[in-house]
């Protein structure tokens, strides 16, 4: 069946370092998103791609960034964490819509703890 | 601006006791509106699609319905098991992502 898989699941690291969230979908959706999801602000879009190569600014990019090589994966990188990005990060995939809607499919999360 | 509220915020209910979850929504031409099931510790779980005013899915106790301005998750007679986070998010006409709502949280008590 296909699936979204995230890596790791957990993750605490210190202010300052670098972290790389994966992301990893076997649906052969073009269209994939990275959201955060905090108390009382519910999902935000951080980035999304459209594809190979696309890469896009959501509503809270600032300290993200992505790359999409590939279908299947779109990693999330913090290039210096903060401790304002402790949060739950997900993962999600979606067909390209030319006409009716089309769902996104959620990855499991990671939860991250910086200290 | 794309805008999505949902009512209530949390809804505790009594096994078969039956309601329904609202959610508003302002968006420039619809494309689609969603509705997830979000268990604690877990990703959003997706549930139903609806295009258009009038449309109605159904799923288990679960129904939801579509106006211009609403749409709305029936629950009947709930069991324990569907208690979760309800979030509703809509697709505008000129993109494909998502503006997601806050989500309901249902307790369903035995």
């Amino acid at each position: 069946d296909a699936e979204i898989t995230q890596s790791p699941r957990h993750k605490i690291t210190e202010t300052g370092r670098q972290v790389t969230l994966a992301c990893h979908q076997t649906w052969n959706h073009n269209n994939m998103f990275w959201y955060r999801q905090d108390l009382g602000h519910g999902l935000r879009l951080i980035h999304y791609s459209y594809g190979v190569q696309d890469t896009n600014k959501g509503e809270v990019s600032d300290g993200y960034s992505v790359s999409r090589s590939n279908t299947e994966d779109l990693p999330l990188t913090l290039e210096s964490a903060a401790s304002s990005q402790t949060s739950v990060y997900f993962c999600a995939s979606s067909e390209a819509s030319g006409g009716a809607g089309s769902a996104q499919y959620f990855g499991p999360g990671t939860r991250l703890t910086v200290l | 601006e794309d805008q999505v509220t949902q009512s209530p915020e949390a809804l505790r209910l009594q096994e078969g006791e039956s309601s329904s979850l609202n959610c508003s929504y302002t968006v420039s031409g619809l494309r689609g509106l969603f509705w997830y099931r979000q268990d604690p510790g877990k990703g959003p779980e997706f549930l139903f699609t609806l295009y258009s005013a009038g449309e109605e899915k159904e799923k288990e106790r679960l129904k939801a319905t579509l106006t211009k301005k609403e749409s709305f998750l029936h629950i009947t007679a709930p069991k324990p098991e569907d208690s979760a986070t309800y979030l509703c998010a809509v697709q505008a006409n000129y993109g494909q992502n998502f503006v997601f709502g806050p989500g309901t949280r249902l307790s369903v008590l035995p």
